[in-house]
């Protein structure tokens, strides 16, 4: 089976550019979460979708926002991008049945997303 | 409050030593569910284990084992006879209504 993909795998933008990242989870996965990693902040939960629906939010500025596809592959986006956005974006995905608590899930390779 | 704690930023021993990475956590719920993962240089998350609240037996997976102690807030994870490839940073992690990683250990397995 073949595992979470996460597309493009390095990105440079400028400041004030948008971007978006790709994700297509483990098949038969129906949740896809994002996450950024950070040197100072760690591991931070962004969102979560399943079904196509936003199921789970964390604490990100509206200028990050994502989607999901009827085929669970999910793109995030980050608008007007700041040099503090420059990050290890994870993609990680879950059958999503448990309803999020239990799930394990399952992670990407990342996107390292630097911003000039 | 939602919490984990891994108190050791950093850790280096030789190879073959045995090593135990502490992850301590806090919340209030009574269901809820603890991981380990490791990370490699490559970036990838890789997933070790899974552990729900109701469930303190420990587990062994080759070199690795895990102890769980509720009395505690616990949930170690120890390395026996630790290889160069076992270097990584490791995160513990807790998933009640939602996840939250710890800080990760940097773990240095010195040949």
């Amino acid at each position: 089976k073949a595992g979470v993909t996460q597309t493009p795998r390095y990105l440079i933008k400028t400041r004030g550019q948008q971007v978006t990242l790709s994700c297509s989870p483990i098949s038969g996965h129906r949740s896809v979460s994002w996450y950024q990693q950070t040197p100072g902040q760690g591991l931070q939960f962004l969102f979560e979708y399943f079904s196509e629906t936003q199921r789970n939010k964390g604490n990100f500025p509206g200028r990050f926002s994502g989607r999901q596809f009827s085929n669970s592959r999910s793109e995030m986006n980050v608008s007007t991008l700041e040099l503090g956005d420059s990050a290890l974006y994870l993609c990680a995905s879950s059958s999503g049945l448990a309803g999020g608590p239990s799930d394990t899930q399952y992670f990407g390779p990342g996107t390292r997303l630097t911003v000039l | 409050a939602q919490k984990v704690t891994q108190a050791q930023t950093e850790i280096s021993v030789v190879e073959k030593e045995d090593v135990t990475l502490d992850c301590v956590y806090e919340t209030r719920d009574t269901t809820y569910y603890l991981f380990w993962y490791k990370q490699p240089p490559s970036g990838e998350l890789v997933f070790l284990i899974r552990r729900n609240s109701f469930d303190e037996q420990n587990e062994i997976s080759g070199r690795y084992s895990w102890n769980f102690q509720k009395s505690t807030s616990s949930f170690n994870f120890t390395i026996t006879a630790s290889q160069v490839v076992d270097s990584a940073v490791y995160f513990c992690a807790l998933s009640d209504y939602k996840i939250i990683f710890g800080k990760g250990t940097r773990l240095h397995i010195l040949p």
